[in-house]
């Protein structure tokens, strides 16, 4: 399974977009980049997910490179409500089986 | 629709003690897995389960086991309690395995505090 290097900490202005990079330089052809997030003990939420194409949604923006080693999700307008950890998650081959690494604690700024 | 669901929300036994958790699946979700996560750290995958059989096992001892019913709930089970089995558990769930298409979707967890 490719695993994932994310900045421990990121802050970010409310209001502004916050950008949390990804990288996974050993990712191979047929795994997907998924993101999550958890919020203070509760169970991770779904946000986005893609293979090769940027993908969009009512809650994020993935931005994948080329080269799919690295990747950045976006969120387009941070509110408070949007601090959290962040997880980037390269599928594994096992079936659904995640490796979720340390993630990135989002901390979002009145 | 309702989410991924699990019972207890808390929990608090002794070292020793054996331990099961519950969790109910979305409807139609057939695949369920399992996740320890220990403060301050991210969640660790235990075990998946899909059509009652387990499809993946992650680094855990024999003392964690799961099964899957036929209405494609689950239960985890810890033998022999240790302190550091102190955590929170995650149950999720997905419409099938799969190489990647099929995101999870986990419920709110049950912590488990073991004295």
């Amino acid at each position: 399974d490719a695993k994932t290097t994310q900045p421990t900490s990121m802050d970010c202005a409310e209001g502004r977009a916050a950008n949390l990079p990804c990288n996974h330089s050993t990712i191979s052809g047929n795994e997907y980049v998924y993101w999550y997030r958890q919020i203070h003990s509760q169970g991770p939420q779904y946000i986005i997910h893609g293979l090769k194409n940027n993908e969009t949604n009512e809650m994020a923006s993935l931005i994948i490179t080329e080269d799919r080693k690295s990747s950045t999700l976006i969120l387009p307008h941070a509110t408070l409500r949007d601090t959290a950890v962040y997880y980037c998650i390269v599928k594994g081959h096992n079936f659904n089986k995640f490796y979720f690494g340390s993630g990135t604690k989002l901390n979002v700024k009145p | 629709d309702a989410g991924v669901t699990q019972s207890p929300t808390h929990l608090i036994k002794t070292r020793g003690q054996h331990v099961t958790l519950r969790c109910s699946p979305i409807s139609g979700h057939k695949s369920v897995s399992w996740y320890q996560q220990v403060l301050g750290q991210g969640p660790q995958f235990i075990f998946q389960y899909y059509e009652k059989e387990e499809r993946g096992r992650g680094n855990f001892p024999d003392r964690f086991s799961a099964r899957q019913f036929p209405n494609y709930s689950s239960e985890l089970n810890v033998n022999a309690l240790l302190l550091g089995d102190s955590a929170l558990y995650l149950c999720a769930s997905s419409l099938a395995p799969g190489q990647g298409r099929y995101e999870q979707y986990f419920g709110p967890g049950t912590r488990l505090t073991v004295t």
